[in-house]
């Protein structure tokens, strides 16, 4: 069973700083998808950034970069230069062949 | 282009009512999921549509759970009777094949008193 692991709850950062948010992954597929999505306080759920297993590139989107880290079943966000609009939840998630898996998500709150 | 839309946005029902979410996927998705999110399991997949046919309901919680696509436009997932525990917020997603991105509909907070 492929399972997804967030270990930071909560997360403090300073307006402007660049943030890195936690993901380890499990699985025994060899083909497999990582996402990112946020949730705001407003509830809605949003696709960030998309790494594919085969990619040798690290994703980027904007602000938002992935550190791809195969070798360590790592899935990274990145988010540089922080904003006060960044403050929400942010999933981790993974598709294989059992489906999506969320993480248990980081709660990120940006202070000015 | 409009996203995935969900209907009702919030639904406050007494036990044993039933209750009925709608979605309508995003035009051309071949796909469509039902999530429920609570504090306590995060987010959890109901089932899964493929072509309007379900292809995994192993996440539906009970029998008092159902779900249908009856067209590739529309879907509904039903409770009935509902119950307390049911209170959760409940989302669509849908997607161009079943590897690629999700895209989530703005949810349906549901409260069961």
């Amino acid at each position: 069973a492929q399972k997804i692991t967030q270990t930071q709850p909560g997360m403090f950062v300073q307006e402007k700083e660049a943030v890195t948010l936690d993901c380890t992954y499990d699985t025994s597929d060899q083909s497999y998808g990582l996402f990112w999505y946020k949730q705001p306080s407003s509830g809605e759920m949003i696709f960030l950034i998309y790494q594919g297993s085969y990619d040798e590139q690290n994703a980027t989107e904007g602000r938002y970069s992935l550190n791809f880290q195969k070798a360590r079943k790592s899935a990274n966000l990145v988010i540089s230069a922080s904003q006060l609009g960044d403050s929400a939840m942010y999933f981790c998630a993974m598709r294989g062949a059992d489906g999506l898996t969320f993480g248990k998500g980081t709660h990120l709150i940006i202070q000015p | 282009d409009a996203g995935v839309i969900q209907s009702p946005r919030h639904e406050v029902t007494e036990m044993g009512q039933e209750v009925t979410l709608r979605c309508k996927p995003i035009s051309g998705h071949d796909y469509l999921f039902w999530y429920r999110q609570t504090m306590m399991r995060g987010l959890e997949l109901l089932i899964y549509f493929n072509n309007n046919v379900p292809i995994d309901d192993s996440g539906m919680p009970e029998d008092r759970f159902s779900a249908k696509m009856p067209n590739a436009s529309f879907s509904t997932l039903k409770i009935q009777p509902s119950e307390p525990r049911d209170s959760a917020v409940y989302f669509c997603a849908s997607s161009f094949g079943g590897a690629d991105t999700q895209y989530f509909g703005p949810g349906t907070r549901l409260t069961v008193l």
